[in-house]
């Protein structure tokens, strides 16, 4: 069965950087994009970011372009989210995604991430 | 950007009836070469993640109840729940994935117990 583990949450300063890794299991993990999708505090779903399968191509929000990098190692079925420069409206539980034909089709429970000084 | 508008933010239904959610995108997500709408729902309980409820608006993910159905086409969608269930709370989001990126979600729409 697919499993999305993701860890590396945490308080982090503004201004400061942190490393959000996603753990995949159940699957090839190298033969599906990946996607970053955020939940603000009792708000609704934003997507952040995408990598395809091989690395080839990443995709962002303008919300976070310029600061955040999505990366992949296929070797050890990981996904990376590495957050530099992150705002207080960066606060919020990220998940990770597995992709299938552009849609989202299994999450990981999310780590929360707290960007407060 | 495609805009996905959800109506209404929130609904209570008894236990038994039946709860329906729209959802309007800014365009039409419908690709005339293959004849698909580029249009899923997820559900999210408290406390979890979102899970993939349907896809292509009306084709439902392994293991979804057939109590869930979605029907729409071009901007127009709707997310059906027949004889609602105790589980069924939750909060329900439609997206587009026919624009992308950015995949685009709606605001979510809060479904409760009358």
């Amino acid at each position: 069965q697919v499993q999305l583990v993701e860890s590396g949450g945490g308080v982090v300063q503004p201004g400061g950087s942190l490393r959000l890794s996603c753990a995949a299991s159940g699957f090839t993990f190298s033969s599906y994009g990946m996607h970053w999708v955020r939940q603000a505090p009792g708000k609704g779903l934003e997507w952040v970011a995408f990598i395809r399968y091989d690395g080839s191509n990443k995709y962002y929000a303008d919300s976070v372009k310029g600061r955040f990098t999505i990366s992949r190692d296929n070797s050890k079925n990981t996904l990376y989210l590495q957050m530099n420069s992150p705002r207080a409206e960066d606060t919020a539980v990220y998940y990770c995604a597995k992709d299938l034909a552009l849609i989202m089709d299994y999450w990981g429970q999310g780590t929360l991430v707290t960007v407060s000084s | 950007d495609i805009v996905m508008t959800q109506s209404p933010d929130s609904l209570a239904v008894s236990l038994g009836e039946r709860a329906t959610i729209n959802c309007k995108s800014s365009q039409s997500v419908l690709y005339s070469s293959n004849n698909r709408n580029y249009l899923a729902w997820y559900q999210q309980r408290p406390g979890q993640p979102p899970k993939l409820l349907i896809y292509w608006a009306s084709t439902r993910e392994s293991g979804v109840p057939d109590r869930f159905s979605g029907s729409g086409s071009g901007t127009d969608f709707t997310l059906t729940i027949n004889s609602l269930q105790a589980e069924d709370v939750a909060v329900y989001y439609c997206q587009q994935y026919y624009n992308t990126p950015p995949w685009t979600f709606g605001q979510g729409t809060k479904v409760e117990i009358k």
